[in-house]
């Protein structure tokens, strides 16, 4: 089955703690983004990779690191995280270009305490 | 500055009534505008996508219709069902010099179905 996984799917941390959040698609997709989700607001956009190798900053870049060693995974990274990055995380990946259908994981929720 | 604005923010309607949700937009230069169903705690699934040329495109009971000159879209739910209760997503889409695109959403507009 086509998917976009993510894990975990939910999370409690504090404040400091590095964490990984995977991302890993099986549509060999070029392009791969990161979202956060949060009440109010539309999804904004992370980082996004358009290729093995090839990252680039979003909307919202600041705390968040990702990479892309292999083209199925795109981590995220958050090296100290604080509390107002707790959110509602979303992967993404398609074929790039455009008109092309964005295909997205079920979401981390993560807390920051 | 790119914008994507929907209305209303919530909806209630009778399962089996019709419904219609707004997006306008500010977006340019314009490439593609899709509308996404999320539920609740999951992930934006597509519905539809449309370019500029593209006046309306159906997906079952989901009918979207795009005005590219007014900048506005609409999504048109027929026979509507319990299942359809979810947040609905107005997502513009524009092409940077590099050649992939940039997507703004809306904020969604939460529609609940009840019996």
């Amino acid at each position: 089955e086509a998917q976009v996984t993510q894990n975990p799917r939910y999370l409690i941390t504090v404040t400091g703690k590095k964490l990984t959040v995977t991302c890993s698609q099986n549509m060999n997709h070029e392009y791969m983004s990161w979202y956060r989700q949060d009440p109010g607001l539309g999804l904004r956009q992370i980082y996004y990779s358009m290729n093995v190798e090839v990252t680039d900053k979003g909307d919202v870049p600041e705390g968040y690191k990702v990479s892309r060693k292999e083209k199925r995974n795109f981590p995220l990274i958050l090296e100290s995280p604080s509390p107002n990055q707790t959110s509602l995380y979303f992967c993404a990946s398609s074929s790039g270009g455009s008109y092309n259908e964005q295909f997205f994981g079920p979401g981390t929720r993560l807390t920051v305490l | 500055k790119n914008q994507v604005e929907q209305s209303p923010q919530s909806l209630i309607i009778l399962e089996g009534k019709n419904c219609t949700l707004q997006c306008n937009y500010t977006v340019s230069p314009f490439s593609n505008l899709r509308w996404y169903k999320q539920d609740t705690g999951r992930g934006p699934v597509s519905l539809t996508i449309m370019t500029f040329s593209e006046n309306t495109k159906s997906n079952g009971r989901y009918t979207a219709t795009l005005d590219a000159d007014t900048k506005q879209s609409s999504l048109h739910i027929t026979a509507s069902q319990l299942s359809d209760s979810a947040s609905y997503i107005c997502v513009v889409s524009v092409l940077s010099n590099f050649g992939n695109e940039k997507l703004t959403f809306g904020t969604g507009t939460r529609l609940t179905i009840i019996p």
